[in-house]
């Protein structure tokens, strides 16, 4: 069974600009989770989807984003770039719920400049 | 929300030696689980082991949720097991319920 996938691995972007990503969950799980990772914050909690729904959502400002299409497949969104934005933003699958054991994907490494 | 402490933050040992990693939280949790980062930053599932016993070869966990902990045994270290390793846990109630981590014990392995 495929993994998780995530593209693009490595981006670069300007302050101001926006990016997407996305996320292909393993095959048969219906949710899908987004985390950042930073060096001085650590692994984050971003937003759950599910059924094309955000079930969960962390702490994080509203130019961060994201949606869940109908093959469980979903992409992030974030607006309006900052610096602080780079990061290695991860995207976990799991069956049904995040309580469900967690798969993470490769990573698509952010650098903003 | 709920705190996960891991300790030690750095672990230096030689190939062949045993470790004990450690992961403290402060609530009752739906989900724990183990991961290894590796160098490419990817996450590598170890255990999803919200309570008790598991062993995968020279790795074992144990969580005892009553006591709000979790062991993670490595033996017979090799320099493959160098890297950090994150413990995560999921709380229903009063938070985001995503998956919280411990900043991590940062293993390194010497030949």
């Amino acid at each position: 069974k495929a993994g998780v996938t995530q593209t693009p691995r490595y981006l670069i972007k300007t302050r101001g600009q926006q990016v997407t990503l996305s996320c292909s969950p393993i095959s048969g799980h219906r949710s899908v989770s987004w985390y950042q990772q930073t060096p001085g914050q650590g692994l984050q909690f971003l937003f759950e989807y599910f059924s094309e729904t955000q079930r969960n959502k962390g702490n994080f400002p509203g130019r961060f984003s994201g949606r869940q299409f109908s093959n469980s497949r979903s992409e992030m969104n974030v607006s309006t770039l900052e610096l602080g934005d780079s990061a290695l933003y991860l995207c976990a699958s799991s069956r049904d719920s995040p309580f469900n054991e967690q798969f993470f994907g490769p990573g698509t490494r952010l650098t903003v400049l | 929300g709920i705190q996960v402490e891991q300790s030690p933050p750095d672990l230096i040992l030689q190939e062949g030696a045993n470790s004990t990693l450690r992961c403290n939280f402060s609530d009752s949790v739906n989900n724990l689980q183990w991961f290894h980062q590796n160098p490419w930053g990817q996450l590598i599932n170890l255990f999803y082991i919200p309570s008790g016993t598991k062993q995968n070869g020279r790795l074992s966990a144990t969580t005892v949720a009553t006591e709000r902990y979790s062991l993670l045994y490595i033996s017979s270290s090799q320099t493959t097991d160098s890297g950090v390793y994150f413990c995560a846990v999921g709380f229903s109630g009063g938070g985001a319920d995503g998956l919280t981590f411990g900043k991590g014990t940062h293993l390194i392995i010497q030949p």
